[in-house]
């Protein structure tokens, strides 16, 4: 049974490209959340899809967007990339909105030069 | 301001010993408290979920205990082995529940010979 699984596992970009990061939930899980980690810091909550709509969005800004397609797989893009924006993203399922146990995958770092 | 905050900020034990890790939070309203693992480089693993009823919760030789009216909880690790060397990370729901998460910065623990 495979578990969360996020890609790519590392990412280099620069300021003002944009990406896009892929997340696919855990086997029966059907909600998806995104979340920023800054180096030294705790996650930080990005935005939740379910049902292929966002739930609940963090304070990001729009330059974060996501979707989520009829296979609960997700993607985050992030447009104009500042060097903020270097980070380790992290891909969290469940089972709907409410489930309290979440998965995490290992997460795509990402740098900006 | 819904906060999480833990101690010590990082900690080193010698293999064998117990250590306890502390967690102050304001999130309000309260539903549950979690306490995960998180190791270099890796997304956080679930340790312990605690609902406001509960004061104990154990899973192997971690015991996480929890005051609801001091808004306090404790994660006791006991007989530290090398693997336990990671992050852990305190956690709490924002909105009384879901998966809308305030993580704490954590708490680095290293475990040596």
């Amino acid at each position: 049974d495979a578990g969360v699984t996020q890609s790519p596992t590392h990412l280099i970009k620069t300021r003002g490209q944009q990406v896009t990061l892929r997340c696919s939930p855990k086997s029966g899980h059907d909600t998806v959340s995104w979340y920023q980690q800054a180096l030294g810091q705790g996650p930080q909550f990005i935005f939740q899809y379910y049902e292929e709509e966002e739930r609940q969005r963090g304070n990001f800004p729009d330059r974060f967007s996501g979707h989520q397609f009829p296979n609960y797989s997700s993607e985050l893009n992030v447009n104009a990339l500042l060097l903020g924006d270097s980070a380790l993203y992290l891909c969290a399922s469940s089972f709907r909105v409410t489930e309290e146990k979440l998965f995490f995958g290992s997460g795509t770092q990402l740098s900006v030069l | 301001k819904n906060q999480v905050e833990q101690s010590p900020q990082s900690l080193i034990i010698l293999e064998g010993k117990n250590c306890t890790l502390q967690c102050n939070y304001t999130v309000s309203p309260f539903s549950n408290l979690r306490w995960y693992k998180q190791d270099t480089g890796r997304g956080p693993v679930s340790l312990t979920i605690m609902t406001f009823s509960e004061n104990t919760k154990s899973n192997g030789r971690y015991t996480a205990t929890l005051d609801a009216d001091t808004k306090q909880s404790s994660l006791h690790i006991t007989a530290s082995q090398l693997s336990d060397s990671a992050s852990y990370i305190c956690v709490v729901p924002l909105g009384g529940g879901g998966n809308k998460l305030t993580f704490g910065t954590g708490t680095q623990l290293k475990v040596e010979l």
